[in-house]
């Protein structure tokens, strides 16, 4: 079963305006962390938030925050007053519990992706 | 400045060959990783190590070797084994941290492997 589900292959938002990026992940232990990264054409991965899964407040880093509701499992990146810039292919990930032999500690699992296009 | 280099960024091998690519880092983690990503498709893992001389199996492990006998060093075999090996590597590091660490990973530029 997949761990990490981003459901939006594509996603088209207009120049200035708010655009919402989908993930849901799957775990049964208490303790996770979840990222979002931005991967333009180049190729590079840039990092973008952190939510821990203890995190009372949902994260914010300038135009971004995610919208944290541990319930449903979710943590969708919203993007606020959209650029150009940000067209690019963006990742959810978690970052997995410890094994039984606690050698898996910071592995990230990732997401399919969502490609964002920018219209001006 | 601290970062992840990875060299070179386009590699071109005739099938049968094997071929190693290159992950430094300077920014003192001891975590590395390898990852693969095919065109439209989110990152694999493929090997990691969290400390010298030691590396563990990701989820896609076959047809790879590494070795990690340096800490910024954790270079990347592809074998004549990996049936596709046409890919997007990207190298990556981290503190060793625990699942609720924020400690995220840093990547390096990526190479563009392929293979005829």
């Amino acid at each position: 079963a997949q761990k990490i589900t981003q459901t939006q292959p594509g996603m088209f938002v207009q120049e200035k305006e708010a655009v919402t990026l989908d993930c849901t992940y799957d775990t049964s232990d208490p303790s996770y962390g979840l990222f979002w990264y931005k991967q333009p054409s180049s190729g590079e991965m840039i990092f973008l938030i952190y939510q821990g899964s203890y995190d009372q407040q949902n994260a914010t880093e300038g135009r971004y925050s995610l919208n944290f509701q541990k319930a449903r499992k979710s943590a969708n990146l919203v993007i606020s007053a959209s650029q150009l810039g940000d067209s690019a292919m963006y990742f959810c990930a978690m970052r997995e519990p410890p094994n039984a032999g606690g050698t898996s500690y910071g592995k990230l699992t990732f997401g399919q992706g969502t490609i964002l296009t920018v219209h001006p | 400045d601290g970062g992840i280099t990875q060299s070179p960024k386009y590699l071109f091998r005739k099938e049968g060959q094997n071929v190693t690519l290159s992950c430094e880092q300077n920014l003192n983690h001891d975590a590395m990783y390898w990852y693969r990503q095919d065109p439209g498709q989110g990152l694999r893992l493929i090997y990691y190590s969290q400390i010298v001389n030691d590396f563990q199996k990701g989820d896609i492990a076959e047809g790879y070797s590494v070795s990690r006998e340096k800490k910024e060093s954790f270079p990347l075999t592809v074998t004549s084994a990996q049936k596709n090996p046409t890919a997007f590597y990207l190298c990556a590091s981290s503190p060793v941290s625990g699942s609720m660490s924020s400690y995220e990973q840093y990547f390096g530029p990526g190479t563009r492997l392929t293979v005829t």
